[in-house]
């Protein structure tokens, strides 16, 4: 069974609307944090919230938001007023497991976010 | 900062030579992970290390894979004999842990350009 599934291969969205892109995940861990990547069409991978498993507010970073829903066990990203910037590959990954800060992420299979003007 | 550093940027080669991928993490960085990103599997975990140890290596294909970490700055990822299925892009990322929150200690990812594979 997959650990992170991302149901949206592509998301369409206009300039400063705002979008949210799903991710689901499955733990037996009670432990665990959430992460969204960014990946433009240069390729280079960049962080942009975290939410961990027992933090009581969801998550914001500047036009960021994790909308997590621990009993449903997703972790949607929010994005608030699209800008044309923001086209990319965005993806979710989890990590298992507190007690292990280096272990490393798994991944969902990515959304593509086209942003127009 | 320079952030996590990638040699080469894009490596051709052909079937059945030796590939040697380089990456230099952050300073002060305690963990360094290699990853591969495919159309077909997406990101995948090959081997991380702590402290240039190897703590687990259960992502590497196969025996024509191996990885090392001399020291804290350096560290490298060899295929040989290449074959065409390990094209690939080849991420490095390290960390260290960030913050405690009230939930426990986590770690940002920090990655490299990535090192862009093709093996004819």
């Amino acid at each position: 069974a997959q650990k992170i599934t991302q149901t949206q291969p592509g998301m369409f969205v206009q300039e400063k609307e705002a979008v949210t892109l799903d991710c689901t995940y499955d733990t037996s861990d009670p432990s665990y944090g959430l992460f969204w990547y960014k990946q433009p069409s240069s390729g280079e991978m960049i962080f942009l919230i975290y939410q961990g498993s027992y933090d009581q507010q969801n998550a914001t970073e500047g036009r960021y938001s994790l909308n997590f829903q621990k009993a449903r066990k997703s972790a949607n990203l929010v994005i608030s007023a699209s800008q044309l910037g923001d086209s990319a590959m965005y993806f979710c990954a989890m990590r298992e497991g507190f007690s292990q800060a280096g272990t490393a992420l798994i991944f969902g299979k990515g959304t593509t976010l086209s942003v127009s003007s | 900062d320079a952030g996590v550093i990638q040699s080469p940027r894009h490596e051709v080669t052909e079937m059945g030579q030796e590939v040697t991928l380089r990456c230099k993490p952050i300073s002060g960085h305690d963990y360094l992970f290699w990853y591969r990103q495919t159309m077909m599997r997406g990101l995948e975990l090959l081997i991380y290390f702590n402290n240039n140890v190897p703590i687990d290596d259960s992502g590497m294909p196969e025996d024509r894979f191996s990885a090392k970490m001399p020291n804290a700055s350096f560290s490298t990822l060899k295929i040989q004999p290449s074959e065409p299925r390990d094209s690939a892009v080849y991420f490095c990322a390290s960390s260290l842990v960030r913050r405690l929150s009230e939930t426990g200690a986590y770690n940002e990812q920090f990655f490299g350009p990535g090192t862009r594979l093709t093996v004819l």
